[in-house]
């Protein structure tokens, strides 16, 4: 593993199911984070952790949760998805109080 | 409320040509801005950033413009080329303080035409 892995890359997924993203990264980086982009939104952030244990929520964290029971990995749980959760998420990772953020190549969901 | 706001939401440039995208922010303890470059179907990838104690900084043909006092920053691509066509976002953060995560502005899709 080599940077940022996300899965699955993309899932369609019907409304009312329960739904998590995977993210791990190898750079031990401290700070995770999770983002979702949408047309004309940019990039906004659900949920982040500074470190491995915490976590905090972000600008729209409504209808999602974390966990960070390590450094390496960050999943993204829907616990009952709606279609307003259709977007494209993407995970990063960063060193805290370091700069630059590392993207995943990103998960493609899509609920009906 | 927007903190970080981008213009314009779509560029186009001839080859050869300057693409200038312009971002303004609101809070004053962001310390750290960034330009994130997306190409389709891929993650954001940091292109170039500044920190507030400089007014200008320069990576090969991309620069970043900045102005403390009117709170505004730009990104300016110099001789644009077709594989600069991307989508384009400005961020802020306020790393020294211990909180990382960007704001990010809506993004700029630029398109360089030959």
């Amino acid at each position: 593993i080599a940077g940022i892995t996300q899965a699955p890359t993309s899932q369609i997924l019907a409304a009312g199911r329960r739904m998590t993203l995977r993210c791990t990264q190898d750079m031990r980086h401290n700070a995770m984070y999770w983002y979702r982009q949408d047309l004309g939104l940019g990039l906004r952030l659900i949920h982040y952790s500074n470190t491995a244990g915490t976590t905090g929520k972000g600008e729209v964290p409504d209808g999602y949760s974390v966990s960070r029971a390590n450094t390496d990995d960050f999943p993204l749980t829907l616990a009952s998805a709606v279609p307003s959760q259709t977007s494209v998420y993407f995970c990063a990772s960063s060193e805290v109080g370091s700069v630059g953020q590392f993207f995943g190549p990103g998960t493609r969901l899509t609920v009906l | 409320q927007q903190q970080v706001k981008q213009s314009p939401q779509s560029l186009i440039v001839q080859k050869g040509g300057i693409s200038i995208i312009n971002c303004a922010y609101e809070n004053t303890a962001f310390d750290y801005f960034p330009w994130y470059q997306q190409f389709p179907g891929k993650g954001p990838a940091l292109l170039i950033a500044i920190r507030p104690d400089v007014s200008e900084k320069k990576e090969g043909r991309f620069t970043i413009s900045f102005n403390k006092s009117a709170k505004q920053f730009s990104l300016h691509i110099m001789d644009s080329q077709p594989g600069d066509s991307a989508t384009y976002f400005c961020a802020a953060s306020t790393p020294r303080s211990g909180n990382t995560p960007l704001v990010f502005g809506k993004g700029t899709r630029l398109s360089v035409i030959a």
